[in-house]
This record gives structure tokens, sequence and C-alpha cells, in this order.
């Protein structure tokens, strides 16, 4: 099956930095990779996502990177604000109907004012 | 957005009995929920993919006798802990995709199970 990891696990950044969040995945038929932020005891909630046919999709200050040779895709977080501070985690699943997702490790990001 | 409403938010138990869980969808139809466990600060380890009108489908290591799931309408899926155990003290969480199917999951809130 799918597996997906997820680096780092923890990012630290001052406001006002960029924040990039790596993932990689195993199944070349993986096809859909979507981006979700949990806050602190809250539901995940998708923030982006990218499509096999696209290298890089860009919403205001946020971005994400596909290499589908490498297998590997990031997030791209600028100009960071405190309350982007959350958990993020990255997916991977075969189309976009209802097959399952396989999700990353998560990644704590803190943004320190 | 489409929302998935979760209940209990939390539930307290004693050891042996059973909880259930409800994940509804209030403003879409989801043929497919999933349910996830969540440890503290680790990631959505999927338990289990809930099919309206069939049986649901169960990773590997996640036994199907202890966690029931059952999805007899089109905006609802119930997942039953039974006699739950210290060790199943965690946080589950439902999603599903709206018949639209963009790929987006919406989650519910979760449900935090403490048992005693």
């Amino acid at each position: 099956g799918e597996n997906v990891e997820q680096h780092p696990s923890t990012l630290s950044v001052q406001e006002g930095d960029s924040a990039v969040i790596k993932c990689t995945y195993s199944d070349s038929a993986s096809n859909y990779f979507p981006w979700y932020k949990q806050e602190l005891g809250k539901r995940p909630q998708l923030i982006i996502d990218i499509r096999s046919n696209v290298g890089e999709k860009k919403d205001q200050r946020i971005a994400v990177t596909l290499n589908k040779t490498a297998k590997h895709f990031s997030l791209h977080i600028t100009e960071t604000q405190p309350e982007d501070s959350a958990v993020y985690f990255c997916a991977a699943s075969i189309g976009t109907n209802a097959g399952k997702s396989t999700f990353g490790d998560g990644t704590t990001l803190t943004v320190k004012p | 957005g489409a929302v998935v409403s979760q209940h209990p938010s939390w539930v307290i138990c004693k050891s042996g009995t059973s909880v259930k869980i409800e994940c509804r969808s209030l403003d879409f139809q989801a043929t497919t929920m999933f349910w996830y466990r969540q440890f503290p600060k680790q990631s959505l380890m999927l338990m289990a993919t809930s099919n309206e009108g069939s049986k649901a489908t169960y990773e590997q290591g996640v036994e199907k006798d202890k966690f029931l799931i059952n999805h007899a309408s089109l905006t609802l899926s119930t997942l039953t802990v039974t006699s739950a155990h210290p060790e199943d003290s965690s946080f589950y969480i439902c999603s599903a995709r709206t018949d639209r199917d963009t790929g987006e999951l919406f989650f519910g809130e979760g449900s935090r199970l403490t048992v005693l």
C-alpha cells in the first residue's frame, strides 16, 4: 500500500519567515495530494491540494509543489504569522473518488511573534 | 463548505462498557465515510471505511468486532467501541467526501474517549 513520509516533525520559525514541509510517497499511482491544517483541539481542514497533472499551485501565502519523478511534494508558507501555528498533514491518494487517503505523520509548526 | 458533525465531542466511560460515536453529514449525502484514530501529536490512523448499505472495510490490525461500524443511511455512520478498555482511550474522528467529490475530505469535530 501507499506510504507517506513527512518531514520535519516539528518546525519553529520567526514571524515573517518562510516555512517548508516536505512529504514523499511510495505509490506512483497516487495522483491527488492534499494538505490539511489542524489547529489545537479542532478538526483538520484542507488548505491546498494538487493533482499529478500540475507541478505547482499557489494560493496567497501558501504554495504546493509536486515532483512526480521523485515522488515528493512540499508545502511552502511565506510571510508566516502566529495564526499559522498548527499541525500540518500531507496526504496521498489514488483518484479523488471515495478511495482512502494515506496521511503523513504531521508537522507541528510554531510561528514565534 | 460541507459540514460533518460528530457526537459526542467527549465521553468518559467505565472499562467494559460500550460507547457509540455518531458521524453525520449535515448538508450532503455521503455514501462513504472514514473513521480515524489519532493519538496525541500523531497522525490520523485510518481505522475503517464505512460504506452505506454494506459492511465496513477495516484496515489491517483493526478488530472489526471491537470497533463496530454501521452506515445505515446516506447521512449517518456510527462507530461503537465495544467492551472498552483504557487502551482504547483516544481521539476518534470521522470524515466524508461530498458527491461532487473534489477529493477534499470534510472532517467531524472528533470525539475524545476516555476509558477509566
